[in-house]
């Protein structure tokens, strides 16, 4: 059974701080993505990251995909209210006939303002 | 662009009951996926559609929950009996052909049952 295991499961911060959120397994994934997920809503693709050691930035967001295409990480700079959410991190692997999108187990990030 | 819609949003039942959830994929999106998530978790998949065929219900517990999607585009996922721990947020999503399956999902479906 492939796992994505994320870390932490909870962080609450202050405006303003720094943080990075992990995403790691021992199973090889083709390409990445990172989801946030705001109360009542359904995820929203933030990024995918494809190539292992890519970086990539999305303003205040910086997203790296493993060398191994092992694991990823999300780090925010100066957390806001509004990156208040729940973050998810999903793997992507060739299962046969089709593609299969694994989910993480999730990081509930709160921002105080 | 329309997004994925769903519904209802909300639904309260009792234990043994049956309830019937519907979604609505993006226009033009082949891959259809309906998923179960409990609070504050990530979403566990509970099938996969392509077009109107199943590529993965290996997590569906088939002995109370079917899902169909008749004619390519809408579908239905429909749990009989419901028990207590089916009490989860009920997704779908779609995604089209030649990406690197990035969903789109819909708003959700909060199911409690009593």
């Amino acid at each position: 059974t492939q796992l994505l295991e994320q870390s932490p499961q909870f962080l609450s911060i202050q405006e303003g701080e720094n943080l990075t959120v992990y995403c790691n397994s021992s199973s090889v994934f083709s390409s990445l993505q990172w989801y946030r997920q705001e109360p009542g809503e359904g995820p929203v693709l933030l990024v995918t990251v494809v190539t292992g050691g890519e970086v990539k930035k999305l303003k205040r967001l910086t997203f790296q995909f493993g060398d191994a295409r092992k694991d990823s990480s999300l780090h925010i700079t100066a957390a806001q209210p509004g990156d208040t959410g729940l973050y998810l991190c999903a793997g992507l692997t060739y299962g046969g006939a089709t593609n299969k999108l694994i989910f993480g187990t999730g990081t509930l990030l709160a921002v105080q303002p | 662009e329309a997004g994925v819609a769903q519904s209802p949003r909300y639904k309260i039942i009792e234990k043994r009951q049956s309830v019937a959830f519907w979604c609505n994929p993006i226009s033009g999106h082949a891959t259809l996926y309906w998923y179960q998530q409990i609070l504050g978790q990530g979403p566990k998949l509970l099938i996969q559609f392509q077009n109107n065929g199943v590529v993965d219900d290996s997590q569906l517990p088939k002995d109370r929950f079917s899902a169909e999607r008749l004619k390519g585009v809408d579908s239905t996922l429909k749990i009989q009996p419901a028990k207590l721990e089916d009490s989860a947020v009920y997704l779908c999503a779609s995604s089209s052909e030649g990406s690197y399956n990035e969903q789109f999902f819909g708003p959700g479906t909060r199911l409690t049952v009593l």
